[in-house]
């Protein structure tokens, strides 16, 4: 079945360094994304990993092993704004060209100066 | 470039009333997408369009539940009946493209609170 696990919340220091993990189990994985939302707000794309490997932008970064079934998103250098929930999502192919997005309940990260 | 406008923002039924979510896509994205999120739970997908023909309709809970796209513009969700456990945060988002790194562009979300 589907399966999609991060951690419900997080906190970590201003300025400081956090890694948040993403692990999965879907058939089909075409993708993976991770998206940020600030309570209320509309979710935002940040990154997107389909190969394994890291991908660096700005002060955050994506890695994906598909061979594990795992990402993660590491933010540097945190800021107060960095507080927010980040959403992992795995695009899943089902067949005749289409895909589903399979959404991670989210991690709230909340940053302290 | 104006993002992805939802209408409204918040609302507040009673159980067994109708109501009705507005989505305006980005112009020019073909795809269109709902999703519903459940205080504390995951995003769930709805529907998606492309243009106006529903692509994907298998995450529509229930035939309470009618989504609309005609014209391949602006898209409602309505829900009629509404119930209890219909409450939570509808989102709608749109792409360009199906492409495989075709990122979702999310409009802040209809809060809807049936009571």
């Amino acid at each position: 079945g589907q399966n999609i696990d991060q951690p419900t919340e997080m906190t970590a220091t201003e300025g400081a360094i956090v890694q948040i993990n993403c692990t999965y189990q879907t058939s089909g994985f075409n993708g993976l994304f991770w998206y940020q939302q600030h309570a209320g707000e509309a979710p935002t794309f940040l990154s997107y990993n389909v190969l394994d490997g890291l991908e660096e932008k700005g002060r955050f970064s994506s890695f994906l092993s598909r061979s594990k079934g795992y990402s993660y998103l590491l933010l540097k250098e945190l800021q107060m704004k960095d507080s927010a929930s980040y959403l992992c999502a795995v695009r899943e192919d089902i067949g005749d060209s289409n895909y589903q997005l399979i959404w991670g309940a989210g991690t709230k990260l909340i940053i302290k100066p | 470039e104006a993002g992805v406008t939802q209408f409204p923002s918040h609302s507040v039924i009673e159980k067994g009333q109708t109501v009705t979510l507005r989505c305006d896509p980005i112009s020019g994205h073909d795809n269109l997408y709902w999703y519903r999120r459940v205080m504390g739970k995951e995003i769930k997908f709805l529907l998606h369009f492309v243009k106006e023909s529903k692509q994907d309709e298998s995450g529509m809970p229930n035939n309470r539940f009618l989504a609309e796209r005609t014209g391949g513009t602006y898209s409602t969700l309505k829900v009629q009946p509404a119930e209890l456990e219909d409450s939570g945060v509808y989102f709608c988002a749109s792409s360009q493209t199906g492409g495989n790194n075709s990122p979702l562009h999310f409009g802040n979300g209809t809060r809807l609170t049936v009571t």
